[in-house]
């Protein structure tokens, strides 16, 4: 069965920085892009940013360009978001996500973590 | 950035009735739109990609249709574990990913 166990998650400053992780198992890690995925409390879905398979291609929504990073370490099949920077804004539970077809960026995501809380507070 | 539009926000229904959901985009998306279902503290599952297709698992009381801008996600009668809130998102032109608002169905 495909898994996705994010980590990573804390209450954190205004400014401040967290990393997050994303282990995957149950699937060929190394053919699938990925993509992290948020939900800020009572809200609906905003996605954040898509890695390609082999990490060569990243893409990132505007309101986190410049301040977060994806990337994945294949060795260990878990993908990360740096955040830097951290807003208010930012506050939400950050799912991890796999896309469906392999060897694509399908960007249908059909299979999740169970998420992680990220708060950013003064 | 194309704009997914869902309506109605909430649909009240009881279990064995029809429930029809509307997703509307900007543009047109030909048919790579995608629907997910949420329960409460869970995290979103894939229902329906490319419009109509099923995804592995999801019972075939749920139907995806539409193409272009005008798209809807049905479920033919509802059963108690359908209660939940549904999101569309498209694909065709990214980034970035864009998902609707959602449809929250309750009893």
């Amino acid at each position: 069965d495909v898994q996705l166990l994010e980590s990573g998650g804390d209450l954190v400053q205004t400014g401040g920085s967290l990393r997050l992780s994303c282990a995957a198992s149950g699937f060929p890690f190394s053919n699938c892009a990925m993509a992290w995925v948020r939900q800020a409390p009572g809200k609906g879905l905003e996605w954040v940013s898509s890695l390609s398979n082999d990490g060569s291609k990243t893409y990132y929504a505007d309101s986190v360009k410049g301040r977060f990073s994806i990337s994945r370490d294949t060795s260990t099949s878990t993908i990360f978001l740096q955040m830097n920077s951290l807003r208010a804004e930012d506050t939400a539970i950050y799912y991890c996500a796999k896309s469906r077809v392999p060897n694509s960026m399908d960007m249908v995501f059909d299979s999740w973590g169970h998420g992680i809380l990220v708060t950013v507070s003064s | 950035e194309i704009v997914l539009t869902q309506s109605p926000a909430t649909l009240s229904l009881s279990p064995g009735e029809r429930a029809t959901l509307s997703c509307r985009t900007s543009q047109s998306v030909s048919n790579y739109l995608a629907w997910y279902q949420q329960k409460p503290g869970q995290a979103p599952r894939l229902l329906i990609y490319d419009a109509s297709n099923r995804a592995t698992g999801v019972p075939a009381r749920f139907s995806g249709s539409g193409s272009g801008t005008d798209f809807t996600l049905t479920i033919s009668s509802l059963e108690p574990d359908d209660f939940a809130t549904y999101f569309c998102q498209q694909r065709q032109y990214w980034p970035p990913l864009t998902f609707g608002g959602g449809t929250k169905v309750e009893i």
